[in-house]
């Protein structure tokens, strides 16, 4: 079975800090996606990464940052956090090929920003 | 412009019941469609996806989804609907003919079953 893990489950962080949020997958899959959910907008894709050290920006990547320097770890990086980034966050993964487009997720990680 | 459409924010249906959850889209080109399901504290499951030939697709759970060209819709359904069936439900659509693989979802439906 695919496993997507990300680092913590729930995180309260300070305004201004700088958040690191963590996620591995260990099926070799190429591509990998940060999303953020809440509630009544649905899923919104925030950056996903195709190869390493490839990014391309989502809808809502403004706030954000990425990192991808392994294959199976994908870094999302809150630069200066902000009350209006209180969210839960997602991370997925989909291989390339005949499947590319069935994306597993994470447990996904609530934040708080204080 | 790609869009889904969730209508319905919540569905309540009695146990052994059937159910609809309905899901719209709107694409330039032909659809890849998508369910995916989130049960309370935890990840989103993949349930089933439409790519191409019987519009009927089987998919986890005893779920199934029609997809109609015509109405522009892929409803997910269920004969007969558990109370661990009570879950978020998203729909999802990738344009095929557009230039990237990225997902649109809709908003999600609460699908609440009553014993």
């Amino acid at each position: 079975d695919v496993k997507v893990t990300q680092s913590s489950r729930y995180l309260v962080k300070r305004t201004g800090e700088k958040v690191f949020l963590e996620c591995v997958q260990d099926m070799d899959h190429e591509n990998m996606f940060w999303y953020r959910q809440d509630p009544g907008l649905g899923l919104r894709l925030i950056y996903f990464s195709y190869d390493v050290k490839m990014k391309e920006k989502g809808d809502i990547p403004e706030g954000y940052s990425v990192s991808r320097e392994k294959k199976e770890r994908f870094s999302l990086i809150l630069e200066s956090a902000s009350t209006n980034q209180t969210s839960m966050y997602l991370c997925a993964s989909s291989p390339n090929g005949g499947d590319t487009d069935t994306q597993y997720f994470g447990p996904g990680t609530r934040l708080t920003v204080l | 412009a790609q869009s889904v459409a969730q209508p319905e924010d919540q569905v309540n249906v009695a146990e052994g019941n059937p159910l609809t959850v309905k899901c719209t889209y709107s694409v330039s080109g032909n659809p890849y469609l998508f369910w995916y399901v989130q049960y309370p504290n935890r990840g989103l499951q993949f349930l089933l996806k439409y790519i191409t030939g019987d519009n009927l697709v089987k998919g986890s759970y005893g779920f199934e989804a029609e997809f109609n060209k015509s109405q522009t819709s892929f409803h997910l359904k269920k004969p007969s609907a558990l109370v661990s069936d009570s879950a978020l439900y998203f729909c999802a659509v990738r344009d095929i003919g557009g230039s990237n693989y990225q997902l649109i979802w809709g908003a999600g439906t609460k699908l609440i079953i009553k014993p």
